[in-house]
């Protein structure tokens, strides 16, 4: 079974600030998506990474794919209150288990005005 | 666009009770995905179809949990009879085909509580 270890499980912190959260994985994945789920919503895709050591930005957050496509990270610059949220990190199986995606557990980060 | 579009959003019901969530994914989209989503267990895939046809059904808990797609435009995920563990917020998600990368697109949810 495929397990993704979501890192830290709570974040809390001042608006300005900068964060990383992590997502860890003994697996390997063929590609990794990054969504965010706000209160009573469903999960938004942020990104997806697919080549181990691949950075993709999107405004402040940058995302990182291993080079060996076990783990991944997710660093907010300056965060802002509309940063607030559940992150998820979900890992994609390969060949014909492709459409299956490993959620982690999320990591729910407050940033204070 | 409408988004995938679920119903109920909430559900409060008695434990031995039927329940019943409904779930249209975005059209064109021929992949759809059940989830469960709790604090203990995350994110849960229950059940995948594939142009209507049930692919994977590994995730579902036990016989109780049922999953039909008639059409392309209609999903329903039946529970009979309900158990208070089986409180939890359910998700539909539809992709435009299954896998290779392509993202899910995430209905707002049914919040089940079983009482």
């Amino acid at each position: 079974t495929q397990l993704l270890e979501q890192s830290p499980q709570f974040l809390s912190i001042q608006e300005g600030e900068n964060l990383t959260v992590y997502c860890n994985s003994s697996s390997v994945f063929s590609s990794l998506q990054w969504y965010r789920q706000e209160p009573g919503e469903g999960p938004v895709l942020l990104v997806t990474v697919v080549t181990g050591g691949e950075v993709k930005k999107l405004k402040r957050l940058t995302f990182q794919f291993g080079d060996a496509r076990k783990d991944s990270s997710l660093h907010i610059t300056a965060a802002q209150p509309g940063d607030t949220g559940l992150y998820l990190c979900a890992g994609a199986g390969s060949g014909a288990g492709s459409y299956q995606l490993t959620f982690g557990k999320g990591t729910k980060l407050s940033v204070i005005p | 666009d409408a988004g995938v579009i679920q119903s109920p959003r909430h559900e409060v019901t008695e434990m031995g009770q039927e329940v019943t969530l409904r779930c249209k994914p975005i059209s064109g989209h021929n992949s759809l995905f059940w989830y469960r989503q709790t604090m203990m267990r995350g994110l849960e895939l229950l059940i995948y179809f594939n142009n209507n046809v049930p692919i994977d059904d590994s995730g579902m808990p036990e016989d109780r949990f049922s999953a039909k797609m008639p059409n392309a435009s209609f999903s329903t995920l039946k529970i009979q009879p309900s158990e208070p563990r089986d409180s939890a917020v359910y998700f539909c998600a539809s992709s435009l085909f299954g896998g290779y990368n392509q993202p899910q697109h995430f209905g707002d949810g049914t919040r089940l509580s079983i009482l």
